[in-house]
């Protein structure tokens, strides 16, 4: 089981966001890697990976973007929330193919 | 440009099958895993399915184990998915995803809406 929190966050902009995740049960594969992704999903738009491996932002991903953790507690930061970043947000365990509930990031 | 189109969706009443198709193109088909995801009204986005990309793999969340089929066909860069025995429960968006595998979904299509109701 993944489980999100908040799972409703209003911010204001230009303030910092941040979502946690945590699962119930490690995610560290046995090839040593930790296998949490991050996934946001803009209204009307299809999902969009943003993090994968915990860290690794992808391509084209704004560097305001950060993903930290280990084991089974994770956290995907926004330093500077922008109007575009409202949408909902998803952790996703790898190694088990499931996602956390999903965080409603909306401005103040 | 990683493309993919899904087609296929449509109402279609409990009991009733449906055959979903997700047409690819910009990268190499057969050598992706591949991934059925969807999100349900008001829900978050489940993963429902995936495929190696040599078909010799294939597995499924429980709730669609023994209903659904996932297949391809790599010479039409082309992804798959037979549902059987459809209930309300699995009314969605049906998204087709290029599976890493373990590191998520790099790239998306823009889903297609399967309704189940009489």
């Amino acid at each position: 089981v993944m489980t999100q929190s908040p799972l409703s966050l209003p911010v204001t902009l230009g303030q910092p966001a941040s979502i946690s995740c945590r699962s119930s049960q490690s995610l560290v594969h046995s090839d040593g890697n930790t296998y949490l992704n991050w996934f946001q999903q803009r209204p009307g738009q299809s999902p969009r990976r943003l993090i994968y491996k915990v860290s690794n932002r992808d391509s084209g991903v704004p560097d305001r973007f950060s993903g930290s953790g280990s084991g089974t507690y994770f956290t995907l930061k926004i330093s500077r929330v922008e109007a575009e970043d409202v949408g909902v947000y998803y952790c996703m365990s790898g190694t088990q193919y499931i996602f956390g509930q999903g965080t409603k990031l909306g401005i103040k | 440009e990683v493309l993919l189109v899904e087609s296929g969706g449509g109402l279609v009443q409990p009991g009733g099958s449906l055959r979903l198709a997700c047409a690819a193109s910009g990268f190499t088909f057969n050598t992706y895993w591949m991934s059925w995801v969807r999100l349900a009204p008001g829900k978050g986005l489940e993963w429902v399915a995936n495929i190696k990309y040599d078909e010799s793999e294939k597995y499924y969340v429980d709730s669609v184990r023994g209903r659904f089929t996932i297949s391809r066909d790599n010479a039409k860069n082309s992804l798959y998915l037979q549902m059987n025995s459809l209930r309300a429960a699995d009314t969605a968006v049906y998204y087709c995803a290029r599976d890493g595998p373990w590191t998520g979904f790099d790239s998306w299509g823009q889903g297609t809406l399967v309704t189940v109701s009489s």
